[in-house]
């Protein structure tokens, strides 16, 4: 069975650094593709980037390159999402999916998603 | 860049058919996927390019794209459709790897 188990629900302050995680397991991690997916209270789903676990090429949406960096480690089959300098609109929930291809790709498992909320 | 676009809310009643539509300029020329998103869950694939349905999605649940538009279509809607519903594509039009998302349709049961 194919899960994507994300951390738990994180509260930091402005400037602080965070690492979320999205583990997972019933499948090839190095076969498939991982996405990261955004969501603002009350919006809509946002891509923000990919990453192929196998090399750790990564691709990132414009609207978010420089602001996040996405990891892989293979030996643990997890994927993480970081970021060096919190701001309030990072506010979000945020999710991990697995892509099915690449060309045409879309979600076909998706993590629990991992609620980050950035208050001073 | 590619903009899809989804009526904010759709009504229906129990039992009666829901369309939900994504509009984008030759959508007919991409594949089209759909989720859908209960409160407080993490989005669920319903459709497949544009009118597969992956294991476990029932036959009233179906997806349809032609021209201008891609239709989301369930039929015999029940309590339980009650979700937020996002359609996307992957565009090949930009020079990188490029998800683009609809803003989401709320349906609601009466």
């Amino acid at each position: 069975e194919v899960q994507l188990v994300q951390s738990g629900a994180e509260v930091k302050k402005p400037g602080e650094s965070l690492n979320i995680s999205c583990e997972t397991s019933g499948y090839s991690f190095t076969s498939h593709w991982i996405a990261w997916v955004r969501q603002m209270p009350g919006g809509g789903l946002e891509w923000m980037g990919i990453i192929y676990p196998e090399d750790s090429d990564v691709k990132y949406s414009p609207s978010f390159q420089g602001q996040v960096t996405i990891s892989a480690d293979k030996s643990t089959s997890t994927a993480y999402l970081q970021w060096r300098s919190l701001k309030a609109s990072d506010t979000a929930k945020y999710y991990c999916a697995r892509l099915q291809g690449y060309y045409n790709s879309y979600g076909d498992f998706w993590g629990q998603g991992t609620l980050v909320t950035i208050s001073s | 860049s590619y903009v899809l676009t989804q009526p904010p809310s759709v009504s229906v009643a129990p039992g009666k058919t829901a369309r939900i539509t994504c509009e984008a300029d030759n959508i007919e020329s991409k594949s089209v996927h759909w989720y859908q998103q209960k409160p407080g869950q993490a989005p669920m694939l319903v459709i497949h390019f544009d009118s597969d349905r992956p294991s476990g999605i029932p036959e009233r649940v179906s997806g349809s794209n032609s021209g201008n538009t891609a239709t989301l279509t369930l039929s015999r809607v029940e309590a339980g459709d009650e979700a937020d519903y996002y359609c996307q594509v992957w565009d090949s039009t930009s020079d990188h790897f490029n998800w683009v998302f609809g803003g989401g349709t709320k349906l609601t049961v009466l």
